[in-house]
């Protein structure tokens, strides 16, 4: 069985400030990660994903996230935020054998940031 | 770039009535839809997969005769909530993929509210 766990259900950081929100997984086979955002009341945005090569994938906005095996994460991470990062960030894994679209989505974590 | 617009953004029915909402892909051909529910907690199911061309496949607890979908060409599907209650309440999200690529892109979301 496939989960995706995100520790954080709320971070809050001011304006400028660096971030990273986490997201670990579960899964012994060759996997797909992605990050997604979904500003308030909207859809989800795609951010960036990772299925092979660099583990270290850049994504819109200045997001970049950085896969790790050995500790089975993908965590997203930004130098410097804006108050218009302020949305919920899903994590979400697919098994390669699997449907293209079928998504495991963690329960979000919703970044608050100060101006 | 790839574009998901769906339609209506929201809708209030009455219990028991039904909604149906659209799903157009922009830029890209989407060979396969993937239809989820996100939950006023905020949690994903997957309702369906469609590809063109191939049967709907439907996640468990979601039935053709609830949730009918029709997927008839590569930029256009719709799905039907029918006799709405209030435990379908959510916001139904439509993800398309193109020939290319692994990436699910969203669109902003058909809100079903139920009173």
């Amino acid at each position: 069985t496939q989960t995706v766990s995100q520790s954080d259900a709320h971070v809050t950081v001011f304006e400028g400030d660096s971030v990273e929100l986490r997201c670990n997984y579960s899964y012994g086979g060759s996997i797909y990660l992605s990050w997604y955002i979904q500003h308030h009341g909207r859809g989800l945005q795609f951010l960036l994903k990772y299925y092979s090569g660099n583990p270290v994938v850049q994504g819109v906005n200045g997001f970049e996230a950085e896969f790790s095996k050995s500790d089975s994460s993908f965590h997203l991470r930004k130098a410097s935020v804006h108050w218009s990062d302020s949305a919920v960030y899903f994590c979400a894994v697919r098994d390669r054998g699997s449907a293209l679209g079928r998504l495991h989505f963690g329960a979000g974590t919703q970044l608050i940031v100060i101006p | 770039g790839a574009l998901v617009y769906q339609y209506p953004r929201r809708t209030i029915c009455k219990s028991g009535t039904s909604m149906r909402m659209e799903c157009q892909a922009v830029g890209f051909q989407a060979t396969s839809v993937a239809w989820y529910r996100q939950s006023p907690q905020k949690t994903f199911e997957l309702i369906a997969l469609s590809t063109v061309n191939s049967a709907i496949k439907y996640e468990q607890n979601f039935t053709q005769e609830k949730f009918p979908i029709s997927h008839p060409n590569l930029s256009f599907s719709s799905m039907t909530v029918l006799n709405a209650y209030l435990e379908d309440r959510g916001l139904y999200l439509c993800g398309a993929r193109g020939d290319s690529g692994n990436t699910l892109y969203f669109g902003e979301g058909s809100r079903l509210i139920v009173v």
